[in-house]
Parts: C-alpha cells; structure tokens; sequence
C-alpha cells in the first residue's frame, strides 16, 4: 500500500499569514496515462470530508483561490495564502493512484493563532 | 442537487451485524464506482470498500475482508454495505464517496460496544 506522509501535524497561523502542509508518498503518483492523483481533502470541524484540489493542482468550483496546490512524483504541497477564519480543520492528503486501496495522510490540523 | 446520504447506522454489540445504505441523487450512481470510507474518532479516513460499477466485483480493506459485504442496487440508486462478526475496532463514522472523490455523503456513526 502506498504510505502517504504529511507534514506539519499541526499548525497554528495568524489571520491573513499563510500556511503550507507538505505531504510526500512512498511511491510515485503518476498513473500509467501521465495523470497524478493525487487530492488535498477538507475536513472542518464536524463535517465531512470535501475535495478542495483534485490532481495535484487543480482547485474544485467555488474553492478559493488562496488554495493551491503543487508537486510531482512523491511530493506534494498544499499552500493558502492568507488563511482566514473558516479554513480551521483538518486536511489530508489522498492518493487514488494506486487502489485499492486510496491511502490517505494522517492529516494536519489547522488552528488560527 | 448532487447528494449521498448514507443511513443505517447504530449501536451493535460485538460479534453483531448491520447493514448501512447510501443513497444517491442529483446525478447517476450507476456510472460509478462507489466506495466506502471509514474513519474512526480522532483518526485519518480509511479505505474499507470499492464496489463497481453493475456490483458483480468488490474489493476490501484487509481489516474487514470476510466480514463486509459491498452490495448495490442501481434501480434504487443505493449501495450497501453489510457488516458481520463486528468488534470494537468497527467504530467510526462510515462514508460512502465517488470517485473522483469529489462526492461524499454526512456519514453514519456505527458503534459497536457492549
């Protein structure tokens, strides 16, 4: 199975300063047709999971564009610019590469300072 | 709208049986694949099921496997999973999600104690 590691654990940020998770794979992401699958999930308190970036990069609608996210092969990182008060959750990391089974990161919990 | 809830869920006793639902709207459940998420109290999601698109192949998280059974029914736009022999380590928020994982239902809590 894929191990999918992530970086800070937590987080802690003032209102407006950024943030940025790294999470690394123990295998490449890239999928036979050049594709790397590789998802940043949302969790806010309470809710349920919510895809932000689907493909590395690519933000899903109505998803801000203080997200964003960048990397390749086993590396990956998800940055927001300026965080604001409803970015408080947790977020994982997703690959869905190799399945079964999708592997998820142990998550980084974000706090406001 | 685009939905999934799921239902079903409850408390059972060790070595118990339930069976959770999803069901779909706003979009085709049978042109996917579904599966389902677990994710205990505190702790990252976890993987426990896949099941394709006409129901006739799943596959399971080795934790479960002889245990669960991943079922669907498209006419009735749901997928099941049925779960035997529980044990406390079964306790989570259980999610069912389409791939590309941009759709996941609210959840339902299963907890299994005595």
């Amino acid at each position: 199975d894929v191990v999918m590691t992530q970086s800070p654990l937590s987080l802690a940020v003032t209102l407006g300063q950024p943030a940025s998770i790294s999470c690394k794979s123990s295998q490449t992401l890239e999928y036979s047709d050049g594709n790397v699958y590789l998802n940043w999930i949302q969790q806010r308190p309470g809710q349920s999971p919510r895809r932000l970036i689907y493909e590395v990069s690519i933000r899903d609608s109505g998803v801000p564009d203080r997200f964003s996210g960048t990397g390749s092969a086993t590396d990956f990182t998800l940055k927001i610019s300026r965080v604001e008060a409803e970015d408080v959750g947790i977020y994982y990391c997703m690959q869905g590469t190799h399945w079964p089974p999708i592997t998820f990161g142990q998550g980084t919990r974000l706090e406001i300072k | 709208e685009v939905k999934l809830v799921e239902s079903g869920g409850g408390l059972v006793q060790p070595g118990g049986s339930l069976r959770i639902s999803c069901v779909a709207s706003g979009f085709a459940l049978s042109e996917y694949w579904a599966f389902w998420v677990r994710q205990a109290p505190g702790k990252a999601p976890v993987w426990v099921s896949r099941i394709n698109i006409d129901g006739s192949s799943a596959d399971y998280a080795d934790s479960v496997k002889g245990r669960f059974t991943a079922s669907r029914d498209n006419a009735k736009r749901t997928v099941y999973l049925q779960m035997n022999s529980l044990r406390a380590e079964d306790t989570a928020v259980y999610y069912c999600a389409i791939p590309p994982f941009d759709i996941w239902g609210r959840g339902t809590m299963v907890t299994v104690s005595s």
